[in-house]
């Protein structure tokens, strides 16, 4: 069975510092990991993808996420966060032709 | 490329009431999905097309909601006999075929649905 579990309900960060979201999943086969981003009163938006392939994989907005077989672990970083970073964060992973989505992770930024 | 819309963005309704929320996805893509999200929880998967085709629907959804796509493009969302539990974020989302395997749904902004 597949299971995404994000490890921190809220991020709290001040402006400027580093973001680091956690993930930990479950998946009987080579899993696809997917971060999506939801800002207040809007869609949901892709930031990044991981496919087997490169397991350090990019994002937009400068955010990026490492894949860890061993630890079972996609977390999400970014180097510098920025005011417009504030938002809900959701770590996915693909199953069939489903998503499988965790509970999410609230990033709040500090001035 | 308009992106995937939904109408209404907000519905108030009394309990008992029917309501029908909308989805037009982007035009080429032939797949298409409703999930419910509610406050404090990420989306769950509701219901999945595949053209006209309804190829999956939740155990969670009750006999109470229907979901149609009659020409492959648009789909509707309805729930008879609202009942207060049914408060939540209705989102639409849509991919191209080879869309799924990479993750790469494209959401609509949601329909939100309050029932009294």
């Amino acid at each position: 069975a597949q299971s995404v579990t994000q490890l921190d309900s809220h991020v709290s960060v001040s402006e400027g510092t580093p973001v680091l979201l956690r993930c930990n999943y479950s998946s009987s086969y080579s899993p696809s990991l997917f971060w999506y981003v939801q800002h207040p009163n809007k869609g949901l938006q892709l930031l990044l993808k991981y496919t087997s392939a490169a397991t350090l994989v990019k994002g937009i907005n400068g955010f990026e996420a490492e894949f860890k077989k061993s630890e079972t672990s996609f977390h999400l970083t970014k180097p510098s966060a920025h005011m417009s970073d504030a938002a809900e964060y959701f770590c996915v992973v693909s199953w069939n032709y489903q998503l499988i989505w965790g509970a999410g992770t609230k990033l709040i930024i500090k001035p | 490329d308009t992106g995937v819309s939904q109408d209404p963005r907000h519905k108030i309704t009394k309990r008992g009431q029917n309501v029908t929320f909308r989805c037009d996805p982007i035009s080429e893509h032939n797949r298409l999905y409703w999930y419910r999200q509610t406050l404090g929880q990420g989306p769950e998967f509701l219901t999945y097309f595949q053209n006209e085709a309804q190829l999956e629907k939740s155990r969670l959804l009750s006999d109470r909601f229907s979901a149609e796509r009659p020409k492959g493009s648009f789909s509707t969302l309805e729930i008879q006999r609202t009942e207060q539990g049914d408060s939540a974020m209705y989102l639409c989302a849509s991919s191209p075929r080879a869309g799924l395997k990479a993750g790469e749904l494209f959401f609509g902004e949601g329909s939100r649905l309050t029932v009294l």
